[in-house]
């Protein structure tokens, strides 16, 4: 079964509004977790690392201000997406695990399509 | 040179051919190795890791060359379920920083 939860799996939103996706780990606790974005026919990117109880480390190139990414508990990372437009289109990955060369576990991902 | 190198393919083959993907990386002190499949439109999901001695798993295996810096998957017998990108995958180092490859497309046809 799957050990980690992503929610939504689709939506789709107006040019302007706010997206919230959450990342859920839930056989283990995960105190790293990661953000990945993918554009069609693209490889994973990732966006951000989520660290619970502390800032999120961006990749170059990324937003922080409009990617906000809150890791409040150990099993539970949340990605915003603020002012959504429709070059933010995109299908969003979250993953946890990878800790002593172990493999990432990911969620089933979120479709968003901002029109 | 990128850090994590695959051959985009697609590569088509029958059903029944054995094919062979590719993937060099840069970093020497690498020490995890990983295949995942990735389903259009859906998230990747893990396949096998990649051990220093190699390693199979039925149809599939892998192989390591820690010298070359240079990791192989092998599919023997390719079924049409075997369709499908997949993602040579190494650790970049940091504690869960994985580095993805851009995928090798496989297309296995009637």
């Amino acid at each position: 079964g799957a050990v980690v939860s992503q929610h939504p799996s689709r939506v789709i939103c107006k040019s302007g509004t706010s997206v919230k996706i959450e990342c859920r780990s839930l056989d283990f606790q995960a105190t790293t977790m990661f953000w990945y974005r993918q554009f069609p026919k693209k490889s994973l990117m990732l966006m951000a690392t989520s660290n619970e109880g502390s800032k999120a480390t961006y990749e170059q190139g990324v937003e922080k201000d409009k990617f906000l990414i809150n890791h409040a508990s150990l099993t539970l990372s949340t990605l915003t997406v603020t002012s959504a437009h429709p070059e933010d289109s995109s299908f969003y990955i979250c993953s946890a695990g990878g800790g002593r060369g172990s493999p990432l576990h990911f969620g089933n991902g979120t479709r968003l399509t901002v029109t | 040179r990128k850090e994590v190198e695959q051959d985009p393919g697609p590569f088509n083959v029958p059903e029944g051919a054995t094919v062979a993907f590719n993937c060099t990386y840069s970093n020497s002190a690498s020490q995890s190795f990983f295949w995942y499949r990735q389903d259009c439109r859906k998230e990747p999901k893990l396949l096998m890791s990649v051990y220093s001695s190699g390693n199979e798993d039925g149809r599939f295996t892998a192989q390591l060359n820690r010298a070359s810096q240079y990791i192989s998957l092998l599919i023997r017998d390719s079924k049409l379920s075997d369709s499908a990108t997949y993602l040579c995958v190494v650790n970049g180092g940091s504690q869960g920083n994985l580095i993805f490859g851009k995928g090798t497309k496989l297309s296995v046809k009637p």
